[in-house]
């Protein structure tokens, strides 16, 4: 019983670099989510997706991209990584809207 | 916009003493009301939600939070807290109309001394 894995757990990131973080889900939820975690400004949201083949941009998009090929999976691509893409990211889905969100354990990506 | 406002960046109790964390939002349309707790190190996990009916809310290890429409409140409670209780808790709304996404407070860190 997976539930949502996040690969990798950490990553050093030289800037100018660029790479994905992998998210994938085994429990047919229609609803994906990326969000970064920075101390003190909770989750802010960067993209998120309906289903597979939709998505959208949530509130601090810019320096990222997403793809959803597939029900299960959300790959978040960082082309040219910067300073301030430090931080710790997180994956998320829900089946429904009235449902809660499962979280992954985290991405924390420091770039130097 | 919509936006979640959780007050208290930090909250110092000693244990066995009563707490309360913030938590007010805004929205001119219904919404969905969620609480989630962060142990160190961890993701994200549902505490309890409001969804619709009884405004008052209750978790397995002793947290409520009561649904008041009027203030645009869904403060969340415990009357007396546990060392394990230590850790962030995140406020959170799913709004009706744009009912994809899920916003979040800035977090309040529950600090417990013994």
């Amino acid at each position: 019983n997976a539930g949502v894995t996040q690969t990798p757990k950490f990553r050093i990131l030289k800037i100018g670099q660029s790479m994905t973080l992998q998210c994938t889900q085994d429990m047919n939820h229609n609803y994906m989510y990326w969000y970064r975690q920075d101390p003190g400004m909770g989750l802010k949201l960067i993209y998120y997706s309906v289903g597979a083949g939709i998505t959208d941009k949530g509130e601090v998009p810019n320096g990222y991209n997403v793809s959803r090929s597939t029900t299960e999976d959300f790959p978040l691509r960082l082309e040219l990584a910067a300073p301030s893409q430090t931080s710790v990211y997180f994956c998320a889905s829900r089946g429904r809207v009235d449902t809660e969100a499962f979280f992954g354990q985290g991405t924390r990506l420091t770039v130097v | 916009a919509q936006s979640v406002t959780q007050l208290d960046s930090q909250v110092p109790v000693f244990e066995e003493a009563p707490v309360e964390l913030r938590c007010n939002y805004s929205s001119s349309v219904s919404v969905y009301l969620f609480w989630y707790v962060q142990y160190p190190n961890q993701g994200l996990q549902l505490l309890l939600k409001y969804l619709s009916g009884s405004t008052l809310v209750k978790s397995i290890n002793g947290f409520e939070a009561e649904f008041n429409k009027s203030q645009t409140s869904f403060h969340l409670r415990k009357p007396s807290v546990h060392i394990s209780d230590t850790a962030e808790y995140f406020c959170a709304v799913t709004i009706y109309s744009s009912a994809s996404k899920i916003i979040f407070g800035s977090g309040t860190r529950l600090s417990i001394r013994p």
